[in-house]
Protein backbone atom coordinates (compact mmCIF):
# COMPACT_ATOMS: atom_id res chain seq x y z
CA UNK A 1 0.00 0.00 0.00
CA UNK A 2 1.59 3.59 -1.16
CA UNK A 3 2.56 6.12 1.71
CA UNK A 4 1.24 9.65 1.62
CA UNK A 5 3.22 11.35 -1.49
CA UNK A 6 3.86 14.86 -1.38
CA UNK A 7 5.03 16.69 -4.41
CA UNK A 8 7.85 18.59 -4.94
CA UNK A 9 10.44 17.54 -1.79
CA UNK A 10 12.09 20.67 -2.64
CA UNK A 11 11.57 24.09 -4.07
CA UNK A 12 12.99 27.75 -4.11
CA UNK A 13 10.28 30.87 -4.65
CA UNK A 14 11.24 34.71 -4.26
CA UNK A 15 9.30 37.10 -2.35
CA UNK A 16 5.82 37.41 -4.12
CA UNK A 17 5.37 34.67 -6.06
CA UNK A 18 2.79 32.01 -4.63
CA UNK A 19 3.67 28.39 -4.58
CA UNK A 20 1.22 24.86 -5.06
CA UNK A 21 1.91 22.13 -2.99
CA UNK A 22 -0.11 18.69 -3.90
CA UNK A 23 -0.16 15.61 -1.77
CA UNK A 24 -1.81 12.37 -2.51
CA UNK A 25 -3.13 10.30 0.62
CA UNK A 26 -2.91 6.55 1.36
CA UNK A 27 -5.51 4.96 -0.48
CA UNK A 28 -9.10 5.09 1.03
CA UNK A 29 -8.70 7.66 3.10
CA UNK A 30 -10.76 10.58 2.76
CA UNK A 31 -9.44 12.94 5.40
CA UNK A 32 -5.89 15.31 4.66
CA UNK A 33 -4.72 17.42 7.27
CA UNK A 34 -1.23 20.16 6.22
CA UNK A 35 1.17 21.40 8.84
CA UNK A 36 3.47 23.73 8.64
CA UNK A 37 7.28 22.82 10.22
CA UNK A 38 9.51 25.68 10.98
CA UNK A 39 12.59 25.77 13.88
CA UNK A 40 11.05 28.97 15.40
CA UNK A 41 7.26 27.77 15.71
CA UNK A 42 7.47 24.25 15.22
CA UNK A 43 4.86 22.06 13.73
CA UNK A 44 1.56 23.99 13.71
CA UNK A 45 -1.82 22.64 12.21
CA UNK A 46 -2.88 24.49 9.01
CA UNK A 47 -6.25 23.04 7.86
CA UNK A 48 -7.94 19.90 7.25
CA UNK A 49 -10.04 18.29 4.32
CA UNK A 50 -12.76 15.73 4.30
CA UNK A 51 -14.90 14.69 1.49
CA UNK A 52 -13.70 18.23 -0.35
CA UNK A 53 -14.53 20.47 2.39
CA UNK A 54 -12.41 22.40 5.12
CA UNK A 55 -13.75 21.31 8.14
CA UNK A 56 -10.49 22.81 10.24
CA UNK A 57 -8.52 25.69 9.74
CA UNK A 58 -5.38 27.00 11.86
CA UNK A 59 -4.34 30.64 12.94
CA UNK A 60 -2.69 31.06 9.44
CA UNK A 61 -3.51 34.17 7.19
CA UNK A 62 -5.86 33.87 4.40
CA UNK A 63 -2.36 33.70 1.95
CA UNK A 64 -2.51 30.17 3.01
CA UNK A 65 -5.32 28.30 1.62
CA UNK A 66 -6.09 24.78 0.13
CA UNK A 67 -8.37 22.23 -1.13
CA UNK A 68 -9.39 18.62 -2.18
CA UNK A 69 -10.53 17.09 -4.92
CA UNK A 70 -12.85 14.46 -5.21
CA UNK A 71 -10.44 11.47 -5.08
CA UNK A 72 -9.26 13.22 -1.38
CA UNK A 73 -5.59 14.36 -3.92
CA UNK A 74 -5.25 17.79 -1.79
CA UNK A 75 -3.15 20.61 -2.90
CA UNK A 76 -2.05 24.05 -0.36
CA UNK A 77 -1.48 27.53 -1.83
CA UNK A 78 0.65 29.96 -0.79
CA UNK A 79 -0.02 33.02 -2.08
CA UNK A 80 2.69 36.27 -2.09
CA UNK A 81 5.38 34.70 -0.80
CA UNK A 82 7.22 35.82 2.63
CA UNK A 83 10.80 34.69 3.91
CA UNK A 84 9.02 33.42 6.80
CA UNK A 85 7.13 31.27 5.05
CA UNK A 86 10.60 29.17 4.75
CA UNK A 87 9.22 26.04 6.22
CA UNK A 88 8.62 22.14 6.05
CA UNK A 89 5.30 21.57 5.02
CA UNK A 90 3.74 18.23 5.95
CA UNK A 91 0.34 16.71 5.00
CA UNK A 92 -1.23 14.09 6.38
CA UNK A 93 -3.95 11.34 5.88
CA UNK A 94 -6.25 9.77 7.63
CA UNK A 95 -9.16 7.15 7.59
CA UNK A 96 -12.65 7.88 9.43
CA UNK A 97 -13.22 4.79 10.48
CA UNK A 98 -12.37 5.13 13.92
CA UNK A 99 -14.72 5.32 16.33
CA UNK A 100 -14.34 9.02 17.25
CA UNK A 101 -12.64 11.35 14.98
CA UNK A 102 -9.39 11.59 17.38
CA UNK A 103 -8.94 7.13 17.02
CA UNK A 104 -7.57 7.79 13.25
CA UNK A 105 -4.15 7.40 12.93
CA UNK A 106 -2.80 10.11 10.89
CA UNK A 107 -0.04 9.22 8.56
CA UNK A 108 2.51 11.46 7.45
CA UNK A 109 3.95 11.88 4.00
CA UNK A 110 7.93 13.31 3.84
CA UNK A 111 7.11 16.92 3.17
CA UNK A 112 8.05 19.60 0.72
CA UNK A 113 10.95 22.23 1.56
CA UNK A 114 9.96 25.65 0.51
CA UNK A 115 12.81 27.99 1.09
CA UNK A 116 12.02 31.97 0.10
CA UNK A 117 14.70 34.16 -1.24
CA UNK B 1 -6.59 25.97 23.45
CA UNK B 2 -4.11 22.70 24.13
CA UNK B 3 -0.47 23.09 24.61
CA UNK B 4 2.02 20.41 24.86
CA UNK B 5 5.17 21.16 26.44
CA UNK B 6 8.46 18.98 26.29
CA UNK B 7 11.31 20.52 28.43
CA UNK B 8 13.62 18.71 27.14
CA UNK B 9 15.34 19.76 23.80
CA UNK B 10 18.33 16.90 23.76
CA UNK B 11 18.71 13.84 25.54
CA UNK B 12 21.52 11.42 24.46
CA UNK B 13 21.77 7.46 25.16
CA UNK B 14 23.89 4.99 24.91
CA UNK B 15 23.24 1.93 22.67
CA UNK B 16 21.33 -0.62 24.84
CA UNK B 17 20.64 1.75 27.35
CA UNK B 18 17.22 3.23 28.50
CA UNK B 19 15.94 6.84 27.76
CA UNK B 20 12.87 8.45 28.95
CA UNK B 21 11.43 11.39 27.07
CA UNK B 22 9.06 14.15 29.04
CA UNK B 23 5.86 15.60 28.04
CA UNK B 24 3.21 16.95 29.85
CA UNK B 25 0.16 19.00 28.14
CA UNK B 26 -2.63 21.09 29.51
CA UNK B 27 -6.83 20.16 28.72
CA UNK B 28 -9.93 20.87 30.17
CA UNK B 29 -10.91 17.78 28.79
CA UNK B 30 -11.57 14.67 29.75
CA UNK B 31 -11.65 12.18 27.03
CA UNK B 32 -8.72 12.92 24.54
CA UNK B 33 -5.95 10.97 22.42
CA UNK B 34 -2.10 11.38 22.80
CA UNK B 35 0.85 10.53 20.73
CA UNK B 36 4.13 10.34 20.14
CA UNK B 37 6.21 10.67 16.57
CA UNK B 38 9.10 9.82 15.60
CA UNK B 39 11.44 12.19 12.81
CA UNK B 40 14.51 10.84 12.14
CA UNK B 41 16.83 13.10 9.08
CA UNK B 42 14.24 11.97 6.25
CA UNK B 43 11.71 13.93 8.26
CA UNK B 44 8.84 11.72 7.30
CA UNK B 45 7.07 11.53 11.16
CA UNK B 46 6.23 8.13 12.16
CA UNK B 47 3.67 7.19 14.77
CA UNK B 48 5.55 5.49 18.19
CA UNK B 49 2.64 4.59 20.25
CA UNK B 50 -0.78 5.76 21.03
CA UNK B 51 -2.48 6.02 24.68
CA UNK B 52 -6.32 6.84 24.99
CA UNK B 53 -6.94 9.01 27.68
CA UNK B 54 -10.31 6.78 28.94
CA UNK B 55 -7.66 3.76 28.95
CA UNK B 56 -5.87 3.64 32.43
CA UNK B 57 -3.17 1.19 30.81
CA UNK B 58 0.09 2.33 29.58
CA UNK B 59 0.45 1.52 26.13
CA UNK B 60 3.55 -0.60 24.89
CA UNK B 61 4.60 -1.06 21.81
CA UNK B 62 7.87 -3.38 21.47
CA UNK B 63 10.99 -1.33 23.28
CA UNK B 64 8.45 1.99 23.39
CA UNK B 65 6.40 2.24 26.23
CA UNK B 66 4.58 5.40 28.00
CA UNK B 67 3.99 6.30 31.70
CA UNK B 68 0.88 8.24 31.28
CA UNK B 69 -0.57 10.01 34.50
CA UNK B 70 -3.78 11.65 33.80
CA UNK B 71 -3.90 13.62 37.08
CA UNK B 72 -0.59 15.06 36.36
CA UNK B 73 -1.25 15.85 32.68
CA UNK B 74 2.02 14.15 32.30
CA UNK B 75 2.76 11.57 29.60
CA UNK B 76 6.68 10.29 29.01
CA UNK B 77 8.12 8.12 26.52
CA UNK B 78 10.65 5.05 27.73
CA UNK B 79 12.81 3.70 24.81
CA UNK B 80 14.23 0.54 26.47
CA UNK B 81 17.32 -1.09 24.50
CA UNK B 82 17.74 1.78 22.54
CA UNK B 83 19.45 1.25 19.05
CA UNK B 84 21.20 3.21 16.41
CA UNK B 85 18.06 3.80 14.49
CA UNK B 86 16.04 5.41 17.00
CA UNK B 87 17.81 8.34 16.89
CA UNK B 88 16.04 11.09 15.66
CA UNK B 89 13.39 14.07 16.98
CA UNK B 90 10.77 12.84 19.11
CA UNK B 91 7.15 14.66 19.07
CA UNK B 92 4.59 14.33 21.84
CA UNK B 93 1.11 15.33 20.58
CA UNK B 94 -2.21 15.69 21.81
CA UNK B 95 -5.50 15.73 20.21
CA UNK B 96 -9.11 16.24 21.20
CA UNK B 97 -11.16 12.92 21.57
CA UNK B 98 -13.76 13.96 18.21
CA UNK B 99 -11.05 16.08 16.11
CA UNK B 100 -8.29 15.71 13.91
CA UNK B 101 -6.46 18.41 14.77
CA UNK B 102 -2.96 17.65 16.42
CA UNK B 103 -1.35 19.92 18.64
CA UNK B 104 2.60 19.31 18.68
CA UNK B 105 5.79 19.83 21.66
CA UNK B 106 8.47 21.16 20.78
CA UNK B 107 10.55 18.38 20.30
CA UNK B 108 13.52 16.16 22.18
CA UNK B 109 16.25 15.12 19.92
CA UNK B 110 17.35 12.02 20.79
CA UNK B 111 20.73 11.12 20.11
CA UNK B 112 22.33 7.55 20.27
CA UNK B 113 25.89 6.66 21.42
CA UNK B 114 27.54 3.73 19.63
Amino acid sequence: KAGVTQTPRYLIKTRGQQVTLSCSPISGHRSVSWYQQTPGQGLQFLFEYFSETQRNKGNFPGRFSGRQFSNSRSEMNVSTLELGDSALYLCASSSTSGITLGANVLTFGAGSRLTVL
Amino acid sequence: AQTVTQSQPEMSVQEAETVTLSCTYDTSESDYYLFWYKQPPSRQMILVIRQEAYKQQNATENRFSVNFQKAAKSFSLKISDSQLGDAAMYFCAYRRFNDYKLSFGAGTTVTVRA
